[in-house]
C-alpha cells in the first residue's frame, strides 16, 4: 500500500510569490491534514480537510489556504510568500474521524524556501 | 485548549542500556496520545499510540510507553537502546471528543542519542 506522497520534495521561492503543495493521502484515507515545521515553532497544525471540506482551521494568516479534492487530494496554497515561511510542510492522512483514535501516517515533506 | 510539554530538549544514552524519553499532555477530553520519530529530512513515522485499555502500549521497533493518567504522562521507553534509535523523537495529543477532528497538538520535541 503506498504511503502519503507530496510533492515536490523540494522548492526554492522569492518573496511576494506564491506557492501550492500537493498532498496525495493512502488510498482510502478521506481525512488530510498540513502542518509547518520549523526550528523556532516546531510543528504547528495548519488546516484538516474531510471528505472536501474543512474541519479545523489552525493559527494563521489568510495567506495560508488550502481544498480537497473528491479523490481525497489536498493542496495547500501560500500566497504573497515571506522569509518566514520557510519550513517543511508535512501533510498527514487519516481513515477516519479523530473521534475514531486513528493514527496519522505522514508524508516525507515538502522544504519551502523562501530567498 | 491541549498541549503537550516534552521537558528535556535532549537524551543522551548508551547502547544497550534502557531509554526513556518524557511526556506530559493537558486535554480538556479524553486524551488521545501518539509517539512520532523523525529522521533528518523525513516525514514523521508513527510509533505507538494509546487510545483506551492498558496503561503499557507496545509500538514499534521494540519500544513501549505508560500511560499515567494521575500525573497526565505518557513516556516512550524501550529496555534497550540502539544506535539506530537516534532520532527526534514527538509526543502528540488529540482529543477524544470528534470536535477535535484529526489535529494533532505536538511537543517541542526530544533528540534522542545512542553512542556505543
Amino acid at each position: 500500500k503506498a504511503g502519503v506522497t507530496q510533492t515536490p520534495r523540494y522548492l526554492i521561492k522569492t518573496r511576494g510569490q506564491q506557492v501550492t503543495l500537493s498532498c496525495s493521502p493512502i488510498s482510502g484515507h478521506r481525512s488530510v491534514s498540513w502542518y509547518q515545521q520549523t526550528p523556532g515553532q516546531g510543528l504547528q497544525f495548519l488546516f484538516e480537510y474531510f471528505s472536501e471540506t474543512q474541519r479545523n482551521k489552525g493559527n494563521f494568516p489568510g495567506r495560508f489556504s488550502g481544498r480537497q479534492f473528491s479523490n481525497s487530494r489536498s493542496e495547500m496554497n501560500v500566497s504573497t510568500l515571506e522569509l518566514g515561511d520557510s519550513a517543511l510542510y508535512l501533510c498527514a492522512s487519516s481513515s477516519l474521524l479523530g473521534g475514531q483514535g486513528t493514527e496519522a501516517f505522514f508524508g516525507q515533506g515538502t522544504r519551502l524556501t523562501v530567498v | 485548549a491541549q498541549s503537550v510539554a516534552q521537558p528535556e530538549d535532549q537524551v543522551n544514552v548508551a547502547e544497550g542500556n534502557p531509554l526513556t524519553v518524557k511526556c506530559t499532555y493537558s486535554v480538556s477530553g479524553n486524551p488521545y496520545l501518539f509517539w512520532y520519530v523523525q529522521y533528518p529530512n523525513r516525514g514523521l513515522q508513527f510509533l505507538l499510540k494509546y487510545i483506551t485499555g492498558d496503561n503499557l502500549v507496545k509500538g514499534s521497533y521494540g519500544f513501549e510507553a505508560e500511560f499515567n493518567k494521575s500525573q497526565t504522562s505518557f513516556h516512550l521507553k524501550k529496555p534497550s537502546a540502539l544506535v539506530s534509535d537516534s532520532a527526534l523523537y514527538f509526543c502528540a495529543v488529540r482529543d477524544g471528543g470528534t470536535g477535535g477532528g484529526n489535529k494533532l497538538t505536538f511537543g517541542t520535541g526530544t533528540q534522542l542519542k545512542v553512542e556505543l
